[in-house]
């Protein structure tokens, strides 16, 4: 079974341009998640999908943050326009079921890590 | 402010000795605690989960430890190897796919 995918694996922008990242999850996955670590900090919980619905939100920083997940199965993650506080490391992760515990989990990817210069 | 704690950055044990990391949290709605492996370059990668109706885990080399009076957590490696040098990340959720992570604790096997 193919692990979550992330591309690209590194990004350096500029301040004022725009970036998208894109997650492919395990297939069969309903339920994506992004997540953000910044500059070694705890990992933040961005949002999350249940295959083409955002359930939640709450976690975006801003309107500058924009995710899709079109036919339920990859997602993007544009920056439009990036700044300099959202260089980190951006983690897409995936689960089978939308509840923990048991044998379920959330499957991270290797993550993007974005530099805005 | 944080509610999940990893107040060790780093940790340096020798091989062949226990290797444990402790974390904190301050929500009493969490109700199922995991923690996550994670090597450089590389996602997160599930090790051990708890949940809140148990006090102990147990899986081969690693258990989890949780007191709920305390609020704290800790993972045990025994014994520890060199390939176990990564960065330890330990996480809860309140009955919801929403992970809490803490800010991770560096772990580093001599041999």
């Amino acid at each position: 079974e193919a692990g979550v995918t992330q591309f690209p694996s590194h990004s350096v922008i500029e301040k004022g341009q725009t970036v998208t990242l894109r997650c492919d999850p395990i297939s069969g996955h309903d339920n994506l998640y992004w997540y953000r670590r910044v500059m070694g900090k705890e990992i933040k919980f961005l949002l999350h999908f249940v295959k083409e619905s955002k359930q939640d939100e709450s976690g975006m920083p801003n309107n500058r943050f924009l995710a899709e997940r079109t036919g339920g199965t990859y997602s993007t993650l544009k920056v439009q326009p990036a700044e300099l506080e959202d260089s980190g490391v951006y983690f897409c992760a995936s689960s089978r079921s939308t509840f923990l515990g048991g044998q379920e989990t959330q499957y991270f990817g290797p993550g993007t890590r974005l530099l805005v210069l | 402010d944080q509610q999940v704690k990893q107040n060790s950055p780093s940790l340096s044990v020798q091989e062949g000795r226990i290797s444990i990391l402790n974390c904190d949290y301050t929500n009493s709605m969490f109700d199922y605690f995991l923690w996550y492996k994670k090597y450089p370059a590389e996602g997160p990668t599930f090790l051990i989960s708890i949940s809140s109706i148990k006090d102990k885990n147990e899986d081969g080399r690693f258990t989890v430890f949780l007191n709920k009076s305390a609020k704290h957590l800790s993972l045990h490696i025994v014994p520890s190897q060199p390939g176990d040098s990564a960065v330890y990340f330990c996480a809860a959720s309140a009955s919801s796919y929403k992970l809490i992570f803490g800010s991770g604790t560096r772990l580093l096997v001599r041999p």
